[in-house]
């Protein structure tokens, strides 16, 4: 069983609409999470990075994690072109060894 | 400007043949990292390093070698390199344990 398991897509939605992306895990010693945005032949680059359950916002993303389900969830509000890119999540337990989804791609309609 | 570079971006080379991917930060950061990312799989952590001279395996190490003699560099090493080793590879660093990664551009192997 993987550490961390992503659907992979493709999520494709027009401009304008709420994004739910979303990660369930296995083990429940992780503790550290954190969303990637990937765009096409480049690295990845950190979205969000929250600690523990709960939520947190930053401008027209929210991350939350519930612990309980083993689940974390990452949403767009108002998404935009471009913001068509792979979204991979990822987590840790002590901030030295990292386990990734596999990533989900999502395109945004004009 | 603050980033992470690689060498070579692109290689494409045959099994048996040793090569080394550079890696360099200019952020003075304590943790750095290598990944690899296949489709289907996803991004494996292959070996990291929380400073100078201390390293530790990731979850594939196997057929990888790394070494940090300074802080900014952490060259990956392929000694023997064969072909499911194809793939491409990201060198990430953090200021510390548990920081945010930032990731180099990527470099794609091909080996024959």
């Amino acid at each position: 069983q993987k550490e961390v398991e992503q659907d992979p897509g493709p999520l494709s939605v027009p401009e304008g609409a709420i994004v739910s992306l979303n990660c369930t895990y296995s083990n429940s010693a992780f503790q550290y999470f954190m969303w990637y945005r990937q765009y096409s032949r480049k690295g990845p680059e950190l979205l969000m990075y929250t600690y523990s359950s709960g939520n947190k916002e930053d401008g027209r993303f929210t991350a939350q994690v519930d612990k309980s389900s083993k689940y974390i969830s990452l949403f767009i509000r108002d998404s935009q072109p471009s913001d068509s890119a792979t979204y991979l999540c990822a987590m840790t337990i002590t901030g030295n060894q990292f386990y990734f989804g596999t990533g989900t791609s999502l395109t945004v309609i004009p | 400007e603050a980033q992470v570079t690689q060498n070579p971006r692109y290689l494409i080379t045959v099994t048996g043949k040793k090569l080394t991917v550079t890696c360099s930060q200019n952020m003075n950061h304590e943790y750095m990292s290598w990944y690899r990312q296949d489709p289907g799989l996803g991004l494996r952590q292959i070996y990291y390093s929380m400073n100078v001279e201390v390293t530790d395996k990731g979850d594939v190490p196997e057929g990888y070698k790394v070494s940090r003699k300074e802080k900014r560099n952490f060259p990956l090493i392929l000694e023997s390199p064969s072909p499911n080793q194809t793939s491409l590879y990201f060198c990430a660093s953090s200021f510390n344990l548990g920081g945010s990664q930032y990731f180099g551009p990527g470099t794609r192997l091909t080996v024959l």
